[in-house]
């Protein structure tokens, strides 16, 4: 089973907005409204960002948004800040109890 | 506040095994499924595998299955992901994650260093 697709990299600059995609198939990110997003700063554990596609646990900040149109997941970053910078995985239920990433994305702030 | 916090990581010669585990606090780890996930260098996470809150459910990735096993003790309210069979390949940084109602991982640990290596 291949990762689901992301750009290697993508950047802004302080106040913009950037979106990152998710490219998966009907199997995985297409099939369920499971897609979530994933912040992580080097040496540090991952943190979840947006589950279910566009919800946002309790603590991230409302810049964070998520959707999705057919087999694409989307992270969009408003209003693009310092501490943004990182990379940044999506990750979807695939059926069958198994679960998978994206390849990552490194995010920039100029 | 949810901690998980890896051990058990280092330095492992090729075909030898290990035992990776990860302790849990702040939360009811007994209700709670535990997934591991891991990164490679210069790569990005791969998912590893599952554990159902009571065991009764594991589920592995295609690049582990045979060769690794996920298990917990409730009563210790610790996960560990035993590794066999170890391969350069499986030199990385392993995870622990909790599995939210939302099918998603919630709370991640700091992770554990394994190095394959002879």
């Amino acid at each position: 089973q291949s990762a689901l697709t992301q750009p290697r990299s993508v950047s802004g600059s302080p106040g913009q907005s950037v979106t990152i995609s998710c490219t998966g198939t009907s199997s995985d990110v297409g099939g369920y409204d499971f897609a979530s997003w994933h912040q992580h700063h080097p040496g540090k554990g991952p943190k979840l960002m947006i589950y279910d596609v566009s919800k946002r646990p309790s603590g991230v900040p409302a810049r964070f948004s998520g959707s999705k149109s057919g087999n694409t997941a989307s992270l969009t970053i408003s209003g693009l800040q310092a501490e943004d910078e990182a990379d940044y995985y999506c990750c979807s239920f695939a059926g069958s109890y198994t679960w998978i990433f994206g390849g990552g994305t490194k995010v920039t702030v100029l | 506040q949810v901690q998980l916090v890896e051990s058990g990581g280092g330095v492992v010669q090729p075909g030898r095994s290990l035992r990776l585990s990860c302790a849990a606090s702040g939360f009811t780890f007994s209700s709670y499924g535990m997934h591991w996930v891991r990164q490679a260098p210069g790569k990005g996470l791969e998912w590893v595998a599952v554990i159902w809150y009571d065991g009764s459910i594991k589920y592995y990735g295609d690049s582990v299955k045979g060769r690794c096993s996920i298990s917990r003790d409730n009563s210790k309210n610790t996960l560990y992901l035993q590794v066999d069979s170890l391969r350069a390949e499986d030199t990385a940084v392993y995870y622990c994650a909790t599995l939210s109602s939302s099918w998603a991982l919630d709370y991640w640990g700091q992770g554990t260093l394994v190095t394959v290596s002879s």
